[in-house]
């Protein structure tokens, strides 16, 4: 089946430290990848996507790069904040048909000062 | 502001009580879904709802129920509560517009005792 494998955290981090959350994925054909972020007490937002094989998603800082070899997504940011910290979900769809989004289990990301 | 109500936010309900989650998107948007999210086992969709008129289960549907009430509404049902049923709940939707992405509500706390 298909399925998305996230790595343990928490991560602690101080600011202005490089991050990376890594991400695995199982799938039947050929996803959507993304990454979502939940804030404390808030909905998941979606962060990032990539829609093929080689594309680099980014935005506010965070990239990940869509390996179809390693079937990776990994998370990365050069410079975290202390606004960085929150949970950090890795997801993936089918592109075939209509497909539901597929979850990790979600990754804790804390920025200390 | 655009985007997905959920109603209520907090809720404690006793064993075998009854309750009724309420959603609403504003964004005409076709497919929605029922989502718990629980410590250490991220977010597991519950049902949902492909277009209007349509509802399908998804990875745990037990012991409740939904109903799509127009494009605009999709209400989750707890019938008899169990303290397994104490969870953060979201509802979310996607546009049929291709681009995949789920949008969330800010999420329900249920806690039954």
């Amino acid at each position: 089946g298909n399925s998305v494998t996230q790595m343990e955290g928490p991560v602690t981090l101080s600011e202005e430290a490089f991050l990376t959350i890594n991400c695995t994925y199982t799938a039947t054909g050929y996803p959507s990848l993304f990454w979502y972020v939940q804030y404390p007490g808030e909905g998941l937002q979606l962060l990032l996507k990539a829609t093929k094989a080689d594309d680099k998603g980014s935005n506010k800082g965070f990239e990940a790069t869509y390996r179809k070899e390693t079937t990776s997504f990994h998370l990365e940011k050069g410079s975290v904040q202390v606004s960085d910290s929150a949970v950090y979900f890795c997801a993936l769809r089918l592109n075939t048909g209509f497909q539901k989004l597929v979850f990790g289990t979600g990754t804790r990301l804390l920025v200390s000062p | 502001n655009a985007g997905v109500t959920q109603t209520p936010k907090f809720q404690v309900l006793k064993t075998g009580q009854s309750m009724t989650l309420q959603c609403a998107q504003d964004m005409n948007h076709n497919s929605m879904y029922w989502y718990r999210q629980d410590p250490g086992m991220g977010l597991r969709l519950i049902y949902y709802s492909a277009s209007e008129g349509t509802t399908d289960k998804g990875e745990v549907p037990n012991g409740y129920n939904v109903s799509r009430l127009n494009k605009r509404e999709f209400s989750l049902r707890l019938e008899s509560a169990a303290p397994s049923q104490t969870s953060v709940y979201f509802c979310a939707s996607m546009g049929g517009n291709g681009a995949n992405v789920l949008t969330f509500g800010a999420g329900s706390r249920l806690t039954v005792l």
